[in-house]
């Protein structure tokens, strides 16, 4: 099992519509949570960050935390084609500093 | 508008020659990670540095690579011999005390070896 799984998509939505990315972790130690974004051929910027459980939004993304059922999730409203690329979620690996990623979930906004 | 930079942002080479990449963190960022992405392995995270030292290097092969912090403003990583299959991009990252896991990205070093 990894430690950081995501569904690879590719995830289409249309313009308008509201996406939604998941993201599943394995460390129950973990504290801290991250989604990048990567456009094609650029490196990840960071997005949004969230350490506590319950949503927290900014702007048209919100993030969402569970770390009972040890599950994070993106939903980006009002998605836009310039939305389109692949999401990450990152995992700090307990007390470590350290971060794990996932494998990206890429996403298609169709117009 | 602080970032990370990183040289050369491209880097062909024959196999078995040297290949240094270098990183320059944002000013006052105290921990400084270097990672590979490929198409197969995603991201991976090689080596990281916290106030220069090394904290963390096992996912790094050690026979052919090996990173050093010189000084708080220049990052290093080498390959020697460099071989086919280090062909991926190398990100550098910066993270900021005291939440050093939020790391900002550098624009990344495309290496191909031949």
């Amino acid at each position: 099992q990894k430690e950081v799984e995501q569904n690879s998509g590719p995830l289409s939505v249309p313009e308008g519509a509201i996406a939604s990315l998941n993201c599943t972790y394995s460390d129950r130690g973990s504290q801290s949570f991250f989604w990048y974004r990567q456009y094609s051929g650029k490196s990840p910027e960071l997005i949004m960050s969230i350490y506590s459980n319950g949503d927290k939004e900014d702007g048209r993304f919100t993030a969402q935390l569970n770390k009972a059922s040890q599950y994070v999730s993106l939903l980006i409203r009002d998605s836009q084609p310039s939305d389109s690329a692949t999401y990450l979620c990152a995992v700090e690996a307990s007390n470590t500093g350290k971060l794990i990623f996932g494998q990206g979930t890429t996403l298609q906004v169709k117009p | 508008d602080a970032r990370v930079t990183q040289t050369p942002r491209h880097k062909v080479t024959e196999m078995g020659q040297e290949v240094t990449m270098r990183c320059q963190p944002i000013l006052g960022h105290n921990t400084v990670f270097w990672y590979r992405q490929t198409m197969m392995q995603g991201l991976e995270l090689l080596a990281y540095f916290r106030n220069r030292a090394p904290l963390d290097d096992s996912g790094m092969p050690k026979d052919r690579f090996s990173a050093e912090m010189p000084d708080a403003t220049l990052a290093t990583l080498k390959i020697q011999p460099s071989e086919p299959r280090d062909s991926a991009v190398y990100f550098c990252a910066s993270g900021p005390p005291p939440t050093q896991e939020t790391q900002y990205f550098g624009p990344g070093t495309r290496l191909l070896v031949l």
